[in-house]
């Protein structure tokens, strides 16, 4: 079955960069395009990012845009985003999602919270 | 960019009760490409719906979208006690994608 499962989140101060890894499984990870998504605390979805299954495709949201890069690695089944810059604002669980060949967010990992604080 | 409004933003219901909730767009979806997805407290989303109407694999059939353009509809035909959660749309026909601010369905 489908898995994603993110990791490298927690605490680092404001100015500081943090990187998130999602491993996938149970797919053809090459395959499909990836997202990031994040929720901060009692609050809705947010948008990150999607890269397209060769790299070729990457779009931001401009709140991220030119602080956070998306990139992944097909070899290792693995999609990641290096948050630079972070900011108070972007305390958050971060969600990495799989894209459907229509586009649809139709899986999503678990979650991992970055807390951005002094 | 487009906006995707929810209403309402929460519903005082009972197990077994009809619940309707909408999600309009501030412009035409794309190939209608609207999806609602659940979020129970803790957990991740799940995808409910997809291309405004079409249901996801192992959604129960008490789930159903409906909608096109800019007004979109979820409907739960009877509530089961699993299904008292916040339920977003999104949008995924342009981007940047955008999610609802969500409906809170509570007992």
């Amino acid at each position: 079955q489908v898995q994603l499962v993110e990791s490298g989140g927690g605490l680092v101060k404001p100015g500081g960069s943090l990187r998130l890894s999602c491993a996938a499984s149970g797919f053809t990870f090459s395959d499909y395009y990836m997202s990031w998504i994040r929720q901060a605390p009692g609050k809705g979805l947010e948008w990150l990012s999607y890269i397209s299954s060769d790299s070729s495709t990457i779009l931001y949201t401009d709140s991220v845009k030119g602080r956070f890069t998306v990139s992944r690695d097909n070899d290792r089944n693995s999609l990641y985003l290096q948050m630079n810059s972070l900011r108070a604002e972007d305390t958050a669980v971060y969600y990495c999602a799989r894209e459907s060949r229509d586009r649809r967010t139709d899986y999503w990992g678990q979650g991992i919270l970055v807390t951005v604080s002094s | 960019e487009i906006v995707l409004t929810q209403s309402p933003g929460t519903l005082s219901l009972s197990p077994g009760e009809r619940v309707t909730l909408s999600c309009r767009a501030s412009q035409s979806v794309t190939n209608n490409y609207l999806a609602w997805h659940q979020q129970r407290p803790g957990h991740p989303p799940r995808l409910l719906i997809y291309g405004a109407s079409g249901r996801a694999t192992g959604i129960p059939d008490r789930f159903s979208g409906s909608g096109s353009g800019t007004d979109f509809t979820l409907t739960i035909s009877r509530l089961e006690p699993e299904d008292f959660a916040v339920y977003f749309c999104q949008q995924y026909g342009s981007t940047p994608r955008t999610f609802g601010q969500g409906t809170k369905v509570e007992i």
